[in-house]
């Protein structure tokens, strides 16, 4: 069965770092996402990306957030200079088609640690 | 803003309980809702998918109601078993095309052998 994977699993890095986050969404998918969980907290949209350019982001997605899809199968998320606050897991997602009707299917995350 | 709420936050039952796993929202306007498991440290798993204009979904023994009118959902687990253990979220599709969830915080069930 499909799946999306994520890379690394794991991530330490030390304040004021870039980190990219790399996600492989399944393949004849159209909508990508990536969502953030804080430790004991709930998991919180940050990014959807369309046809190649973001369609919505949330408060949180600031100047230090971007996205790429850089081929036809990576999607990545990068933070420029990583905060203390950064520290959470990360989930990429996508979805088949538009209009709300299927299923966003969840990569098993990449857990970032920021000291 | 969408809320999603899910009460309690934690659970424990015996072996072999039937279950009910509530879920409410504040905005009915949703596109579909989405039932997931979360084990300790990992990613989330797919339960149920409702849309919107749907009453309810099964799958084996799920079955998750939708009533978009008051805002609430439940996910109905029958017989449950100690694998059933872990944490349960609910989630909204919010109205256009991007169709990005809002999570309630989950509930954390526990079932004792």
């Amino acid at each position: 069965e499909p799946e999306v994977t994520q890379t690394p699993s794991h991530q330490v890095t030390q304040m004021g770092q870039e980190v990219i986050l790399r996600c492989v969404p399944i393949s004849n998918h159209l909508y990508f996402y990536w969502y953030r969980q804080i430790l004991g907290q709930k998991v919180e949209f940050l990014v959807s990306f369309y046809n190649n350019e973001i369609s919505e982001k949330s408060e949180i997605f600031d100047d230090q957030f971007s996205v790429e899809r850089p081929d036809g199968s990576n999607f990545t998320l990068k933070i420029r200079s990583t905060k203390l606050e950064d520290s959470a897991m990360y989930f990429c997602a996508s979805r088949a088609q538009g209009g709300g009707t299927d299923t966003q299917y969840f990569g098993p995350g990449t857990r970032l640690t920021v000291l | 803003k969408q809320e999603v709420t899910q009460i309690p936050a934690a659970l424990s039952v015996p072996e072999g309980e039937n279950l009910v796993l509530n879920c409410s929202f504040t905005d009915s306007a949703i596109y579909n809702l989405q039932w997931f498991r979360q084990d300790p440290g990992k990613g989330l798993t797919s339960l149920l998918l409702i849309q919107s204009s749907q009453r309810e979904q099964t799958s084996g023994r799920l079955n998750a109601s939708l009533d978009k009118s008051s805002g609430r959902s439940t996910l109905y687990i029958a017989a449950s078993q100690p694998g059933d253990s872990a944490t349960y979220l609910c989630a909204v599709s919010e109205p256009g095309a991007n169709s990005k969830l809002t999570f309630g915080k989950g509930i954390t069930l526990s079932v004792r052998p």
